[in-house]
Formats: C-alpha cells, structure tokens, sequence
C-alpha cells in the first residue's frame, strides 16, 4: 500500500484564489511527521510547513497552512492568497518514527496558477 | 551558510560507463540523505549517513551503486556500469536532527541521463 497518496496530479488555480491540495497517508506507528516541500521547475526541494503526529493545533506558516484530520489520516496543504510564484510541483512526505527517519515522498501536485 | 551543494549538475553518459556525484551538505549537518527522482515521480530513499556510518540502504541501491561520507562531511554517489533506467535527478539532503520538525534541506540535485 502507498504510504502517502496525492490524488491529484494537476491543479489550475486562479491567482489570489486560495487552493487545498490532497494529501493522504499510511501509518501504524502512532510517532510520525508529515512534511509539505515545494520544488520549482530549478528543481531544489523547499520545506514549506510540518506536522507532528501529537500535534494539537494545525500547523501554519504565512500563507500556508495544514489541515491535518488524524482520523482520516489526511494532511491538506491549503494556500491562501496564491501568487504567481506558487506554481511549482508539491509534495507531501511522511517520516515514521523519530526525528532522523528518512521521509517518504507522494507523487506530487503540479500546481500553475493563471494570472 | 551556502545550502547544500551538489555537483554535477548535469551529467550524460553513454550506456556502461561510472559517474560519480558529490553532495557537500550544510556544514553543521551530520545526516546525509540520498535521494533518487524519476520524472513524474516523488524523491525515492537511497541511503543515509549519520556522520561517516551509512545506516540504511534501500532495496533500489543494487550493487552497481555505492555511497560514502569518509570524514563525515562531504558525500559521494557512484554508479558503476550504468544503464538507461539510472537516467533520474539524484538528490541529496542534510539535516542536523535538531529542532522540532528535523526537516530535510535538498540541494538542487544532479541530473543524469544515460544514452
């Protein structure tokens, strides 16, 4: 079973509109942390915003934010305001266990906003 | 602090030949991650370092590709007679495994295409 599944593999948003891209994951350990990275066509991978498996509120960070619904085992990343420089591909990565775990990626979501 | 830097950028090789990338990690990181990405496709795990140890390898490391860290800084990836399905961006990561959130910082990869 994958570990982590985004289902969708494009989205066009309009700029200034807000936009939730999908996330789902796959655990039995009950210390994990799931990740949201953004890679740009230059191809470096940017850490965007965390989520630890204990933690009580949703995570944010500027215009990003996490909707984590534990029982669901779903981990939306949702951006407000989008810009121009928000198109890129996203991903969601999950690390079991402790903090130096390696992270297991999804498939990605290309996002392009249009101007 | 220059981020993590990986060299080549680009490498192109014919079909049976080695190639030998680098990663210099941020320098007071001691984990080192390599990742390998396929287009279309999430980062898969290779293999980690803490310091010089190598503590885990993934099954898609056969044994035509070795990594190592000697002095628990720099990193190399070599792969031994190469065969078109090794065409991918190799990336590597550093983290220091403090901190709340042990994010994974990437550098901008290397991409191989073998002919």
């Amino acid at each position: 079973a994958q570990k982590i599944t985004q289902t969708q593999p494009g989205m066009f948003v309009q700029e200034k509109e807000a936009v939730t891209l999908d996330c789902t994951y796959d655990t039995s350990d009950p210390s994990y942390g799931l990740f949201w990275y953004k890679q740009p066509s230059s191809g470096e991978m940017i850490f965007l915003i965390y989520q630890g498996s204990y933690d009580q509120q949703n995570a944010t960070e500027g215009r990003y934010s996490l909707n984590f619904q534990k029982a669901r085992k779903s981990a939306n990343l949702v951006i407000s305001a989008s810009q121009l420089g928000d198109s890129a591909m996203y991903f969601c990565a999950m690390r079991e266990g402790g903090r130096n775990e390696k992270l297991t990626f999804g498939t990605g979501t290309r996002l392009t906003i249009i101007p | 602090d220059t981020g993590v830097s990986q060299n080549p950028r680009h490498k192109i090789t014919k079909r049976g030949q080695n190639v030998t990338f680098r990663c210099d990690p941020i320098s007071e990181h001691n984990r080192l991650y390599w990742y390998r990405q396929t287009l279309g496709q999430g980062p898969e795990f290779l293999t980690y370092f803490q310091n010089e140890a190598q503590l885990e390898k993934s099954r898609l490391l056969s044994d035509r590709f070795s990594a190592e860290r000697p002095k628990g800084s720099f990193s190399t990836l070599e792969i031994q007679r190469t065969e078109q399905g090794d065409s991918a961006m190799y990336l590597c990561a550093s983290s220091s495994g403090q901190g709340s959130t042990g994010e994974l910082f990437f550098g901008e990869g290397s991409r191989l295409t073998v002919l």
